[in-house]
């Protein structure tokens, strides 16, 4: 069964402190995405790639950096994490980018920044 | 303008009917569409995936396609309390374009 592994399912970090959420896919697919959801907000992507070494913006970049020095990892960072930053972070991987056959998502990160 | 309309709801249903949860979107060259359940707490996942108009048709699930009409439904036939969860639709463009999801609510 495909599967999409997110390090930690619950996090609490301290303002200031930088983040690692780290994500892993074992279906060999090129196309690694972050979202973060909030309530009534939706799913907003914050990063993707589609190649290894391989990065674009989403529509809310700000405050986050990635890294995908492997095909099967996609990490995001939060560079000093803030309050506004809480929130449900979602990785999810895809075979193709545009999304023709669906994403698979892992189980989430629910990250509390105090 | 939203790129993929939802009705956030909650939509109610009771527990046997049929529920039925609609999504509309701006895009006329959208190729494939796809319906998520999210339960509360949870990652969503696929129960459903149309490329063409008309009905596909998955056990309780009848995903709906009208292209012409910009519009995308999901119909839960005899429905049950465990279908009780937030309900996404997406399509497709240069990523997936996600709906902002209708919270339904299957009452016993």
């Amino acid at each position: 069964d495909v599967k999409v592994t997110q390090s930690s399912r619950y996090l609490v970090k301290r303002t200031g402190e930088k983040v690692f959420l780290e994500c892993v896919q074992d279906m060999d697919h090129e196309n690694m995405f972050w979202y973060r959801q909030d309530p009534g907000l939706g799913l907003r992507l914050i990063y993707f790639s589609y190649d290894v070494k391989m990065k674009e913006k989403g529509d809310i970049p700000e405050g986050y950096s990635v890294s995908r020095e492997k095909k099967e990892r996609f990490s995001l960072i939060l560079e000093s994490a803030s309050t506004n930053q809480t929130s449900m972070y979602l990785c999810a991987s895809s075979l193709e980018g545009r999304g023709a056959y669906g994403y698979t998502f892992g189980s989430g990160t629910r990250l509390t920044v105090v | 303008q939203k790129e993929v309309e939802q009705n956030s709801g909650p939509l109610s249903v009771p527990e046997g009917a049929i529920a039925s949860l609609n999504c509309t979107y701006s895009d006329r060259g959208s190729q494939s569409f796809f319906w998520y359940r999210q339960y509360s707490g949870k990652s969503p996942e696929l129960i459903m995936s149309i490329y063409s108009n008309g009905d596909k048709e998955d056990g309780r699930f009848t995903a709906q396609l009208n292209k012409a009409s910009q519009y995308v439904s999901l119909l839960i036939r005899d429905s049950q309390p465990s279908d009780s969860a937030t309900y996404l639709c997406a399509r497709t463009a240069y990523q997936l374009i996600w709906g902002a999801g209708t919270k339904l609510i299957i009452k016993p």
